[in-house]
């Protein structure tokens, strides 16, 4: 699966749009962007995934770049409760295996 | 449904000893992965399953690892001797064929003294 590299900590105000950034610019064709998040001493969450169309969904919104060598995952409204690690992995299709890097610390600022 | 279901939640063992931590997927999930997490290394698969059968144990750091699925329901992380350097956090997690969701348990957090 292709590398992704994604900053070490982002700080956001609370109630603002916190955008986080992914670059992965070997993605290949078959391969999705999925991103999880953890907070403090839990387990990892699903948050959402693509192939190269922006999705959407209760949770947060991906914006993939056209060449697909990049995307960003957006929170709309930031509260504190989304301070947690944010991983953005890439994995192919049927591929199960799911491998977190080191992931963007998020702290929401009140 | 319950999630997935780690047990024990804390663990305290002394070095040497042997530690088995236990795990239940979501009823029905035919994928179970094992993770180790630690401040210095971050999430790291050790092994993980599919279909009770073992894909890919690359991660296992050694032999003092290891890992079953006796059956669809139920699955072991055992460390035998248990050194210091194996405390961490211990995640398991779990996923349907078709599904892009892997869901988590809370964890087991594992000090070797």
């Amino acid at each position: 699966d292709a590398k992704t590299t994604q900053p070490t900590s982002m700080d956001c105000a609370e109630g603002r749009a916190a955008n986080l950034p992914c670059n992965h610019s070997t993605i290949s064709g078959n391969e999705y962007v999925y991103w999880y998040r953890q907070i403090h001493s839990q387990g990892p969450q699903y948050i959402i995934h693509g192939l190269k169309n922006n999705e959407t969904n209760e949770m947060a919104s991906l914006i993939i770049t056209e060449d697909r060598k990049s995307s960003t995952l957006i929170l709309p409204h930031a509260t504190l409760r989304d301070t947690a690690v944010y991983y953005c992995i890439v994995r192919s299709f049927g591929n199960e295996k799911l491998t977190f890097g080191t992931g963007t610390r998020l702290t929401i600022i009140p | 449904d319950a999630g997935v279901i780690q047990s024990p939640r804390h663990e305290v063992t002394e070095m040497g000893q042997e530690v088995t931590l236990r795990c239940k997927p979501i009823s029905g999930h035919n994928s179970l992965f094992w993770y180790r997490q630690t401040m210095m290394r971050g999430l790291e698969l050790l092994i993980y399953f599919n279909n009770n059968v073992p894909i890919d144990d690359s991660g296992m750091p050694e032999d003092r690892f290891s890992a079953k699925m006796p059956n669809a329901s139920f699955s072991t992380l055992k460390i035998q001797p248990s050194e210091p350097r194996d405390s961490a956090v211990y995640f398991c997690a779990s996923i349907d064929r078709g599904n892009t969701e892997a869901f988590f348990g809370q964890g087991t957090r594992l000090t070797v003294v």
